[in-house]
């Protein structure tokens, strides 16, 4: 099973800040089998980013991913409040899904 | 985009079994594979296992084979999740969550369901 860190498990940055948020794989994952969630107190997951750097339908242009290998990163350009929030990346396909253990974006 | 909704809070004793309810509207049944996924407190979400409503077709995954049941019913647009002998560390909430395809566990989760909390004491 491919096990995803993510780091740091809390982040304290203002709004207007950049934000930078990590997810290592224990193994190498294909760049399309990479999303990334955002999950906010009281309420479900809703999905941000799919293939690596896909936002999904409505994420604003702010929010973007890239890596590659072992190697991804979801990045906030400009930080709005109500982007303060749990980030949690996730990996799918040969038919099962993971996931990190979560990065806590709150406001410093 | 398919809409899902829960069921409701659920308390059961060690050993007994739960079944959740995860109703979809919005779209056309059987066009996304749904999966269940769990989050108990201060642990990682967790994936049970999912199914092509369609095919009825379901996939478990290894942590939870022999334990979790997940079906459809095409009638109703209804996919449940059937958790059997329960433990305290079953307490969760559990979430259904559609695929962007039918590939159950092939592609990422689209929508979610509200979550239901599942807990497990004596």
């Amino acid at each position: 099973e491919i096990v995803l860190t993510q780091s740091p498990g809390t982040l304290s940055l203002s709004p207007g800040e950049r934000a930078t948020l990590s997810c290592r794989a224990s193994q190498s994952v294909s760049i399309n089998d990479l999303a990334w969630y955002q999950q906010k107190p009281g309420q479900a997951p809703s999905l941000l980013i799919y293939a690596a750097s896909v936002r999904a339908t409505g994420i604003p242009d702010r929010f973007s991913g890239s890596g590659s290998g072992t190697d991804f990163t979801l990045t906030i350009s400009r930080l709005e409040p109500e982007d303060f929030a749990v980030y949690y990346c996730q990996r799918y396909g040969d038919s099962s899904i993971t996931f990190g253990q979560g990065t806590r974006l709150e406001i410093k | 985009q398919v809409h899902l909704v829960q069921s409701g809070a659920d308390v059961k004793k060690p050993g007994s079994s739960v079944k959740v309810s995860c109703k979809a509207s919005g779209g056309t049944f059987g066009s996304n594979a749904i999966s269940w996924v769990r989050q108990a407190p201060g642990q990682r979400f967790e994936w049970l296992g999912g199914i092509t409503p369609n095919f009825g077709s379901a996939k478990y995954a290894q942590t939870f084979q022999g334990r979790v049941t997940i079906t459809a019913d095409e009638s109703t647009g209804t996919v449940y999740m059937e958790l059997s002998s329960l433990k305290s560390e079953d307490t969760a909430v559990y979430y259904c969550a559609a695929h962007y395809s039918l590939a159950v566990a092939n592609t990422w989760l689209v929508s979610w369901g509200q979550g239901t909390l599942v807990s497990v004491s004596s």
